[in-house]
């Protein structure tokens, strides 16, 4: 099944420990891309890949490193978590040349920052 | 700055009731757009999408969408909502056909039974 997953699920940590969230896509996305969804303000794009080794900021950066080593996976490091960075996480993959630009979501982490 | 803008934060209806929900986007160039649903706990689902042609698309579960280039418009549609509607709706721009999509606030769905 083609699929974007995320893990953890669900994430309470506690300021300045660092954590990583995982995301991988078995569809051979060139694309793939993080998102942070807040109440009232929809989902804002954290970072994205446009191919292995291939990173760039999106529109709210700050606080977050990410990774693509592989193809497939697009992990989510935050170094030294705060308490703003309490949101649902989305992941999302899509073909890089595609003549449409539909973006397939992961099921979402929930990260609790205490 | 492209920005997108939903005007419904809140919208109850009760079943069989017309639905329409707003969205507005602000860029003069090509643009593709979207509707997203993500319904309670899950996550976001495609419920239509927009690259060209005729203007009226048409989407799963009976939504359709009608792209209005002069108001900048891409409000969806659902003739008779079902309690099982009830979600949270995104309208997504893309505009510089890269990846990135501009999402708008969202718009929460209540259908009542």
């Amino acid at each position: 099944e083609a699929q974007v997953t995320q893990n953890p699920r669900y994430l309470i940590t506690v300021t300045g420990k660092k954590l990583t969230v995982t995301c991988s896509q078995n569809m051979n996305h060139e694309y793939m891309s993080w998102y942070r969804q807040d109440p009232g303000l929809g989902l804002r794009q954290i970072y994205y890949s446009m191919n292995v080794e291939v990173t760039d900021k999106g529109d709210v950066p700050e606080g977050y490193k990410v990774s693509r080593k592989e193809k497939r996976n697009f992990p989510l490091i935050l170094e030294s978590p705060s308490p703003n960075q309490t949101s649902l996480y989305f992941c999302a993959s899509k073909e890089k040349r595609a003549t449409y630009n539909e973006q397939f979501f992961g099921p979402g982490t929930r990260l609790t920052v205490l | 700055a492209q920005s997108v803008s939903q005007h419904n934060h809140h919208v109850i209806l009760s079943e069989a009731a017309s639905l329409e929900l707003g969205c507005n986007y602000s860029y003069g160039g090509t643009v593709n757009l979207f509707w997203y649903v993500q319904y309670p706990g899950q996550h976001l689902q495609l419920l239509l999408k927009y690259f060209s042609g005729d203007p009226l698309v048409k989407g799963i579960k009976g939504f359709e969408a009608e792209f209005i280039k002069s108001k900048f418009s891409f409000n969806l549609r659902k003739p008779s909502v079902q309690w099982s509607d009830t979600a949270e709706y995104f309208c997504a721009v893309n505009a510089n056909q890269g990846g990135k999509l501009i999402f708008g606030q969202g718009t929460e769905l209540s259908v009542k039974p």
